[in-house]
Protein backbone atom coordinates (compact mmCIF):
# COMPACT_ATOMS: atom_id res chain seq x y z
CA UNK A 1 0.00 0.00 0.00
CA UNK A 2 0.77 4.06 0.16
CA UNK A 3 3.55 4.44 2.44
CA UNK A 4 5.80 7.82 3.41
CA UNK A 5 9.26 7.16 4.90
CA UNK A 6 10.47 9.80 6.90
CA UNK A 7 14.72 10.67 8.03
CA UNK A 8 15.84 11.07 10.55
CA UNK A 9 13.91 10.01 13.71
CA UNK A 10 15.60 12.18 15.64
CA UNK A 11 17.92 15.11 15.01
CA UNK A 12 19.68 16.89 17.60
CA UNK A 13 21.25 20.68 16.10
CA UNK A 14 23.19 23.29 17.53
CA UNK A 15 21.24 26.55 17.96
CA UNK A 16 21.59 28.73 15.02
CA UNK A 17 22.28 25.53 12.69
CA UNK A 18 20.63 23.91 9.66
CA UNK A 19 18.23 20.99 10.15
CA UNK A 20 16.93 18.95 7.24
CA UNK A 21 14.19 16.05 7.03
CA UNK A 22 13.89 14.03 4.08
CA UNK A 23 10.73 12.04 3.06
CA UNK A 24 10.29 9.76 0.79
CA UNK A 25 6.13 8.64 -0.85
CA UNK A 26 5.31 5.89 -3.13
CA UNK A 27 2.22 6.76 -4.49
CA UNK A 28 3.07 8.64 -7.69
CA UNK A 29 -0.25 10.31 -7.72
CA UNK A 30 0.26 11.97 -5.07
CA UNK A 31 0.71 15.67 -5.82
CA UNK A 32 0.30 17.63 -2.04
CA UNK A 33 2.69 17.76 0.70
CA UNK A 34 2.39 19.25 3.48
CA UNK A 35 4.99 19.88 6.90
CA UNK A 36 3.35 19.86 10.17
CA UNK A 37 5.04 20.72 13.84
CA UNK A 38 3.61 19.15 16.74
CA UNK A 39 5.23 20.28 20.22
CA UNK A 40 5.05 18.50 22.90
CA UNK A 41 0.95 17.99 24.66
CA UNK A 42 -0.06 20.30 21.68
CA UNK A 43 -2.20 19.66 17.88
CA UNK A 44 -0.15 19.27 14.70
CA UNK A 45 0.13 22.41 12.89
CA UNK A 46 1.16 23.15 9.53
CA UNK A 47 4.01 25.27 8.72
CA UNK A 48 4.30 24.76 5.13
CA UNK A 49 3.32 22.68 2.24
CA UNK A 50 4.16 22.34 -1.57
CA UNK A 51 2.29 21.21 -4.94
CA UNK A 52 3.62 19.15 -7.06
CA UNK A 53 3.26 21.73 -10.19
CA UNK A 54 6.10 23.69 -8.29
CA UNK A 55 10.06 22.40 -6.96
CA UNK A 56 10.45 24.91 -4.13
CA UNK A 57 9.03 26.31 -1.62
CA UNK A 58 10.31 29.13 1.23
CA UNK A 59 8.76 30.90 3.74
CA UNK A 60 11.18 32.58 6.32
CA UNK A 61 13.56 30.10 7.89
CA UNK A 62 11.74 27.32 6.28
CA UNK A 63 11.84 26.24 3.49
CA UNK A 64 10.35 22.70 1.28
CA UNK A 65 11.77 21.24 -1.92
CA UNK A 66 10.52 18.38 -4.26
CA UNK A 67 11.66 16.26 -6.60
CA UNK A 68 8.71 14.55 -8.29
CA UNK A 69 10.77 11.96 -10.32
CA UNK A 70 11.99 10.77 -7.04
CA UNK A 71 9.61 10.79 -5.06
CA UNK A 72 11.33 12.98 -2.63
CA UNK A 73 10.73 16.35 -0.76
CA UNK A 74 12.55 17.63 2.05
CA UNK A 75 12.55 20.52 4.91
CA UNK A 76 15.01 22.84 5.14
CA UNK A 77 14.92 24.92 8.67
CA UNK A 78 18.02 27.14 8.70
CA UNK A 79 19.21 29.21 11.93
CA UNK A 80 17.31 27.03 14.26
CA UNK A 81 16.05 28.27 17.86
CA UNK A 82 15.40 26.59 20.67
CA UNK A 83 11.73 27.20 19.19
CA UNK A 84 12.22 24.91 16.69
CA UNK A 85 12.51 21.64 18.83
CA UNK A 86 9.69 19.72 18.00
CA UNK A 87 8.33 17.26 15.98
CA UNK A 88 7.92 17.36 12.61
CA UNK A 89 5.56 15.17 10.10
CA UNK A 90 5.73 15.21 6.76
CA UNK A 91 2.48 13.74 4.50
CA UNK A 92 1.27 12.87 0.68
CA UNK A 93 -2.28 13.49 -0.35
CA UNK A 94 -3.19 12.51 -3.85
CA UNK A 95 -5.21 14.85 -5.94
CA UNK A 96 -8.75 15.85 -4.57
CA UNK A 97 -8.19 12.85 -2.68
CA UNK A 98 -8.79 12.46 1.38
CA UNK A 99 -6.94 9.67 2.60
CA UNK A 100 -3.71 11.65 4.15
CA UNK A 101 -1.06 9.66 4.52
CA UNK A 102 1.74 10.72 7.06
CA UNK A 103 5.36 9.70 7.69
CA UNK A 104 6.38 8.92 10.54
CA UNK A 105 7.98 12.30 12.56
CA UNK A 106 11.54 13.40 13.31
CA UNK A 107 12.01 14.48 16.69
CA UNK A 108 14.17 17.66 16.65
CA UNK A 109 16.39 18.80 19.53
CA UNK A 110 17.86 22.64 18.98
CA UNK A 111 20.21 22.68 22.13
CA UNK A 112 21.08 26.56 23.06
CA UNK B 1 -5.92 28.71 17.76
CA UNK B 2 -9.44 27.22 18.73
CA UNK B 3 -11.12 26.19 15.10
CA UNK B 4 -11.69 22.59 16.60
CA UNK B 5 -11.98 21.67 19.71
CA UNK B 6 -11.99 18.19 20.87
CA UNK B 7 -13.76 16.98 24.27
CA UNK B 8 -12.73 15.63 26.83
CA UNK B 9 -9.25 15.91 26.66
CA UNK B 10 -8.45 13.17 28.71
CA UNK B 11 -10.39 9.62 29.29
CA UNK B 12 -9.71 6.51 31.52
CA UNK B 13 -12.11 3.91 30.78
CA UNK B 14 -12.59 0.07 31.37
CA UNK B 15 -13.00 -2.48 28.27
CA UNK B 16 -16.62 -3.00 28.93
CA UNK B 17 -17.12 0.57 29.09
CA UNK B 18 -18.64 2.81 26.77
CA UNK B 19 -17.72 5.83 25.81
CA UNK B 20 -17.51 8.98 22.95
CA UNK B 21 -15.05 11.38 21.91
CA UNK B 22 -16.77 15.27 20.21
CA UNK B 23 -15.16 17.16 18.06
CA UNK B 24 -16.36 20.48 16.82
CA UNK B 25 -15.13 22.72 14.34
CA UNK B 26 -15.68 26.48 13.50
CA UNK B 27 -13.99 26.74 10.78
CA UNK B 28 -16.96 26.75 8.07
CA UNK B 29 -15.20 23.15 6.69
CA UNK B 30 -16.95 21.13 5.03
CA UNK B 31 -14.63 17.51 5.57
CA UNK B 32 -13.50 15.98 8.83
CA UNK B 33 -11.46 13.42 9.86
CA UNK B 34 -10.24 10.91 12.93
CA UNK B 35 -6.59 10.15 13.29
CA UNK B 36 -5.04 7.86 16.00
CA UNK B 37 -1.74 9.01 17.02
CA UNK B 38 0.70 6.21 19.05
CA UNK B 39 4.31 6.70 20.06
CA UNK B 40 7.03 5.98 17.76
CA UNK B 41 3.96 5.30 15.02
CA UNK B 42 2.64 7.74 12.23
CA UNK B 43 -0.53 9.04 12.59
CA UNK B 44 -2.65 6.55 11.47
CA UNK B 45 -6.34 7.76 9.23
CA UNK B 46 -9.49 6.34 11.20
CA UNK B 47 -12.16 7.99 9.16
CA UNK B 48 -13.52 11.01 6.27
CA UNK B 49 -16.07 12.42 6.01
CA UNK B 50 -16.93 15.14 3.35
CA UNK B 51 -20.42 16.78 3.72
CA UNK B 52 -21.70 14.23 6.68
CA UNK B 53 -21.05 11.36 3.79
CA UNK B 54 -18.25 8.78 5.34
CA UNK B 55 -15.56 8.99 2.56
CA UNK B 56 -12.38 6.62 4.16
CA UNK B 57 -12.56 3.94 6.76
CA UNK B 58 -9.43 2.89 7.34
CA UNK B 59 -10.18 -0.33 8.40
CA UNK B 60 -10.84 -0.21 11.12
CA UNK B 61 -12.13 -2.44 14.18
CA UNK B 62 -16.20 -2.25 14.78
CA UNK B 63 -15.78 -1.36 18.14
CA UNK B 64 -14.44 2.23 16.87
CA UNK B 65 -17.54 3.90 15.39
CA UNK B 66 -18.01 7.16 13.97
CA UNK B 67 -21.12 9.74 13.41
CA UNK B 68 -21.05 12.89 11.79
CA UNK B 69 -24.33 14.54 11.89
CA UNK B 70 -23.64 17.89 10.37
CA UNK B 71 -20.43 19.22 9.08
CA UNK B 72 -19.62 20.75 11.73
CA UNK B 73 -19.40 17.79 14.36
CA UNK B 74 -17.77 14.64 14.73
CA UNK B 75 -18.26 11.86 17.19
CA UNK B 76 -15.95 8.16 17.40
CA UNK B 77 -18.13 6.38 20.03
CA UNK B 78 -16.09 3.33 21.62
CA UNK B 79 -17.11 0.10 23.01
CA UNK B 80 -15.11 -2.73 24.13
CA UNK B 81 -12.05 -1.42 23.62
CA UNK B 82 -8.38 -3.52 23.90
CA UNK B 83 -5.60 -2.10 25.94
CA UNK B 84 -3.87 -1.51 22.18
CA UNK B 85 -6.24 1.33 21.65
CA UNK B 86 -4.63 3.66 24.33
CA UNK B 87 -3.77 6.49 22.36
CA UNK B 88 -4.12 9.74 21.42
CA UNK B 89 -6.96 10.57 19.16
CA UNK B 90 -6.96 13.96 17.16
CA UNK B 91 -9.98 15.44 14.74
CA UNK B 92 -9.03 17.64 12.09
CA UNK B 93 -10.79 19.62 9.46
CA UNK B 94 -9.76 20.73 6.06
CA UNK B 95 -12.10 22.40 3.26
CA UNK B 96 -12.28 20.54 -0.08
CA UNK B 97 -13.86 21.41 -3.12
CA UNK B 98 -12.21 19.86 -5.85
CA UNK B 99 -8.98 19.07 -7.33
CA UNK B 100 -6.85 21.37 -4.99
CA UNK B 101 -6.41 19.97 -1.54
CA UNK B 102 -6.08 21.94 0.92
CA UNK B 103 -4.46 21.99 4.44
CA UNK B 104 -6.03 20.04 7.41
CA UNK B 105 -6.62 21.68 11.00
CA UNK B 106 -6.15 19.80 13.90
CA UNK B 107 -7.70 19.71 17.49
CA UNK B 108 -5.73 18.87 20.85
CA UNK B 109 -6.89 15.63 21.01
CA UNK B 110 -8.19 13.40 23.48
CA UNK B 111 -5.73 11.08 25.23
CA UNK B 112 -7.48 7.83 25.52
CA UNK B 113 -6.40 5.37 28.64
CA UNK B 114 -7.92 1.71 28.30
CA UNK B 115 -6.97 -0.19 31.42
Amino acid sequence: GENVEQHPSTLSVQEGDSAVIKCTYSDSASNYFPWYKQELGKRPQLIIDIRSNVGEKKDQRIAVTLNKTAKHFSLHITETQPEDSAVYFCAAIRTGGFKTIFGAGTRLFVKA
Amino acid sequence: ETGVTQTPRHLVMGMTNKKSLKCEQHLGHNAMYWYKQSAKKPLELMFVYNFKEQTENNSVPSRFSPECPNSSHLFLHLHTLQPEDSALYLCASSQEGGRVNQPQHFGDGTRLSIL
